[in-house]
């Protein structure tokens, strides 16, 4: 079992709807989340950033950890075709390790 | 330019061969990452670097080698590349401390016939 779990996908929905986005993870001490946008043939890019629990929005874009539940989402309002991408999550900061432990991704096909 | 950087963008090879892959960065940033994306797998690490002559390995490092000489440039040799390793390989970096956000260059997609 993989540290960091994430549906593949695809997933398919209207331009409009609102996307639900997540990961579970299995170690308990990761402190640090992140959410990165990779859109096809370029290099992630980082999109949201929380520490600990509790929700970050910005924008159309709402991040929510639940440490309790090893869980991480990344809610998208009014989505877009731009929106297009694949999401992966990643996190750290568990034993004072600053590298991320990423996620495989999910492809979001969001269509007009 | 200013930001991260990746040289070749593409490259194909024949298995045996040495190849390198070049990465700079313009921010003076203290770590340096080298990953390769597959389906299937996701981002895996393959070596990181704190600093200037100072490199580990992460999760998938043999075949490969690494150095970091100067901050600003983290090459990735691949001394005998295999078919195996046909991948994308994404070159990452971050100042280090409490943020921990990775800035990624654009990648190089490597195959190996």
């Amino acid at each position: 079992q993989k540290e960091v779990e994430q549906d593949p996908g695809p997933l398919s929905v209207p331009e409009g709807a609102i996307v639900s986005l997540n990961c579970t993870y299995s170690n308990s001490a990761f402190q640090y989340f992140m959410w990165y946008r990779q859109y096809s043939r370029k290099g992630p890019e980082l999109l949201m950033y929380t520490y600990s629990s509790g929700n970050k929005e910005d924008g159309r874009f709402t991040a929510q950890v639940d440490k309790s539940s090893k869980y991480i989402s990344l809610f998208i309002r009014d989505s877009q075709p731009s929106d297009s991408a694949t999401y992966l999550c990643a996190m750290s900061g568990a034993g004072g390790s600053y590298i991320p432990t990423f996620g495989r991704g999910t492809s979001l096909i969001v269509h007009p | 330019d200013a930001g991260i950087t990746q040289s070749p963008r593409y490259k194909i090879t024949e298995t045996g061969r040495q190849v390198t892959l070049m990465c700079h960065q313009t921010w003076s940033h203290s770590y340096m990452f080298w990953y390769r994306q597959d389906l299937g797998h996701g981002l895996r690490l393959i070596y990181y670097s704190a600093a200037a002559d100072i490199t580990d390995k992460g999760e998938v490092p043999d075949g490969y080698v690494v150095s970091r000489s100067k901050t600003e440039n983290f090459p990735l040799t691949l001394e005998s590349a295999t078919r195996s390793q046909t991948s994308v390989y994404f070159c990452a970096s971050t100042p280090g401390g409490i943020t921990d956000t990775q800035y990624f260059g654009p990648g190089t997609r490597l195959t190996v016939l």
